[in-house]
């Protein structure tokens, strides 16, 4: 079990559209989940982190405006980057949080990663 | 600030050449440490979790070590198909569930 998906797996879109990535945890409910973003051969960081049925937060530097973040479910997080421009390239990366029981800390388990490419 | 350093950057080792991989962490309080496989194009995939100094994991060739200011990664006689980018990450223990990552190490198994 712990399987995450997301959706879609590329997108391109021309400049000035709104692209939105779903992520799904399949086989277990998700209190928290998260995003990150990834550019070529460098490490994953962190964007926002989404809590069921509340406002996402969202780490320094990160617009809040831009990228839309929904979590109406404990298995749906949704992120909406809204007019994007090619600078918004880049690998979009998903992760839940799973409770690993007593006193192990929760483990996030991560999607597929949808590679956004905006022309 | 949470800070995590993994070492080498890069690393080549022929079929069957034992090695250990470094994540070097400095955090307040540890929650946990995790590694991650990452192979090109693809998300992570979970490996272990490490949260009290001493503790080791194992899974098949690999085995995870942790003391109370480095990990280790062991790959014991590596398969070109462990090939991939191992990451680390923390968390900290005051309740955030955020993670830390690390810059990864590039495993290259040559056959």
């Amino acid at each position: 079990g712990a399987v995450v998906s997301q959706h879609p797996s590329w997108v391109i879109c021309k400049s000035g559209t709104s692209v939105k990535i779903e992520c799904r945890s399949l086989d277990f409910q998700a209190t928290t989940m998260f995003w990150y973003r990834q550019f070529p051969k460098q490490s994953l960081m962190l964007m926002a982190t989404s809590n069921e049925g509340s406002k996402a937060t969202y780490e320094q530097g990160v617009e809040k405006d831009k990228f839309l973040i929904n979590h109406a479910s404990l298995t749906l997080s949704t992120l909406t980057v809204t007019s994007a421009h090619p600078e918004d390239s880049s690998f979009y990366i998903c992760s839940a949080s799973r409770s690993a029981g007593g006193v192990s800390p929760d483990t996030q388990y991560f999607g597929p990663g949808t590679r956004l490419t905006v022309l | 600030e949470d800070q995590v350093t993994q070492s080498p950057e890069a690393l080549r080792l022929q079929e069957g050449e034992s090695s250990s991989l470094n994540c070097s962490y400095t955090v307040s309080g540890l929650r946990g440490l995790f590694w991650y496989r990452q192979d090109p194009g693809k998300g992570p995939e979970f490996l272990f979790t490490l949260y009290s100094a001493g503790e080791e994991k194992e899974k098949e060739r690999l085995k995870a070590t942790l003391t109370k200011k480095e990990s280790f990664l062991h790959i014991t006689a590596p398969k070109p198909e462990d090939s991939a980018t191992y990451l680390c990450a923390v968390q900290e223990d005051f309740g955030n569930e955020k993670l830390t990552f690390g810059t990864g190490t590039r495993l290259t198994i040559i056959p």
